[in-house]
């Protein structure tokens, strides 16, 4: 069974820069969530997506936006980036999605990101 | 939205003492508890979790605990060794059906 993939695993990028992260869930798994933890912190959700529709958001401006392809891979894209957005960005994937997602998480890697 | 609070953010123990970490949130609707534990520079990985319709869980040294009443819960780790040196992270999921995660408690196990 293949884990969750994350890439690029580190990328540095320069303020106003975009960027674009990408996510392979586990198989069997059609949820996929991303968050964001910078240095010495939790990780904060930034969104879910199910079945190719965003399925929840946290507390992110819309320069953070994703994608859900019918494989159920996934793409974090961060446009106009600033120095606070350096932090490691972690895909997750569970086999749950909508109303009844409880499940745990699986969690990539993680691509860590740092913007100059 | 959903809050969760960890305590403490660091915790020294000897080897073969135990540790807990205790954790509060706030959304009446949270139904889902996981702790995880985090290596350095290694993704987090589920340890143990618990559902809001059991008070209690263990699972060899690790064991957590819920008050839905007081809306806390705890994670227990008995015989500490030098491998359990982490960061562990609690995390709630709200009526948002999204994971909220504590600040971390950075756990040293002393040999």
């Amino acid at each position: 069974e293949t884990g969750v993939t994350q890439s690029p695993t580190h990328l540095i990028k320069t303020r106003g820069q975009q960027v674009t992260l990408r996510c392979s869930s586990q198989s069997g798994h059609n949820t996929v969530s991303w968050y964001q933890q910078a240095l010495g912190q939790g990780p904060q959700f930034i969104f879910q997506y199910y079945r190719e529709e965003e399925n929840g958001r946290g507390n992110f401006p819309p320069r953070f936006s994703g994608l859900q392809f019918p494989n159920y891979s996934s793409e974090l894209n961060v446009n106009a980036l600033e120095l606070d957005d350096s932090a490691l960005y972690l895909c997750a994937s569970s086999p749950t999605g909508g109303k009844a997602n409880t499940g745990e998480l699986f969690f990539g890697e993680g691509s860590r990101l740092t913007v100059l | 939205g959903e809050n969760v609070e960890q305590h403490p953010s660091t915790l020294s123990v000897q080897e073969g003492d135990s540790a807990v970490i205790k954790c509060t949130y706030s959304d009446s609707a949270s139904n889902y508890f996981p702790w995880y534990k985090q290596e350095l520079g290694k993704r987090p990985q589920l340890i143990i979790d618990i559902r809001s319709n059991v008070g209690e869980k263990k699972d060899q040294r690790i064991a957590v605990t819920l008050n839905k009443t007081a809306k806390h819960f705890s994670l227990h780790i008995t015989e500490t060794q030098p491998e359990d040196s982490a960061v562990y992270f609690c995390a709630a999921t709200g009526s948002a059906r999204q994971l909220t995660f504590g600040s971390g408690t950075q756990l040293t196990v002393l040999p």
